[in-house]
């Protein structure tokens, strides 16, 4: 069966240091992958998505950056983390193109102080 | 560009009343909806998927209905419990630029089951 896994859970950051956030998929290749924000009383904000190794496609213009070095591995990162990056992230993973059900990991909560 | 919409934010009802939670999108060029449960803290957990050709998906006390021509979908609990308080997340999902399917999510509608 497959799982995702999502690392840290939780996560306080200074503003101005480096984020790294890490999502990794079992059981399953070639999945396509999805970095989400969900800020405080807002919906869910996908940032990155990626079809495949090294292709990553960015929804909105941001401080933070997405890269896929291995096929079922998924990092979100920034160099310089600002006040406004507070927030809860999602990795999600899904097969093909169009119909294939969505699922989840757990999340990371990013609080930058 | 694809909005959803859920109604209402927040629920609150007795244990063992049967209950429905809303979700309308903008755009009806849709390859499907896609129904979440979130607990405080926690990642999604889907419910049910309904393709762009279904008319409804059941599962358990579960059941999501979608009418892509008039932008809605319902999601049907039946004898709620206390265990079903959550926030209920409805999303859209379609293509994006990049062909990869991109999920619009509602804003949720937080749901409280009293015992």
């Amino acid at each position: 069966s497959q799982t995702i896994h999502q690392w840290p859970a939780t996560l306080v950051q200074p503003v101005g240091s480096p984020l790294s956030l890490e999502c990794t998929v079992e059981g399953t290749s070639n999945p396509n992958l999805y970095w989400y924000r969900q800020a405080a009383g807002r919906g869910l904000q996908l940032l990155f998505y990626s079809v495949g190794i090294g292709q990553i496609s960015s929804e909105v213009p941001q401080n933070l950056s997405a890269s896929r070095p291995q096929d079922r591995q998924f990092i979100l990162s920034s160099k310089k983390l600002l006040l406004s990056d507070s927030g809860f992230y999602l990795c999600a993973w899904s097969l093909g193109q169009g119909q294939a059900e969505a699922f989840f990991g757990q999340g990371t909560r990013l609080t930058v102080v | 560009k694809q909005e959803v919409t859920q109604i209402p934010a927040a629920l609150s009802v007795p244990e063992g009343e049967n209950l429905v939670l809303n979700c309308s999108f903008t755009d009806s060029a849709i390859y499907n909806l896609q129904w979440f449960r979130q607990d405080p803290g926690k990642g999604l957990t889907s419910l049910l998927l309904i393709q762009s050709s279904q008319r409804e998906q059941t599962s358990g006390r579960l059941n999501a209905s979608l009418d892509k021509s008039s932008g809605r979908s319902t999601l049907y609990i039946a004898a709620s419990q206390p265990g079903d308080s959550a926030t209920y997340l409805c999303a859209v999902g379609s293509i994006s630029s990049g062909s990869a399917r991109q999920l619009t999510f509602g804003s949720g509608t937080q749901l409280t089951v009293l015992p």
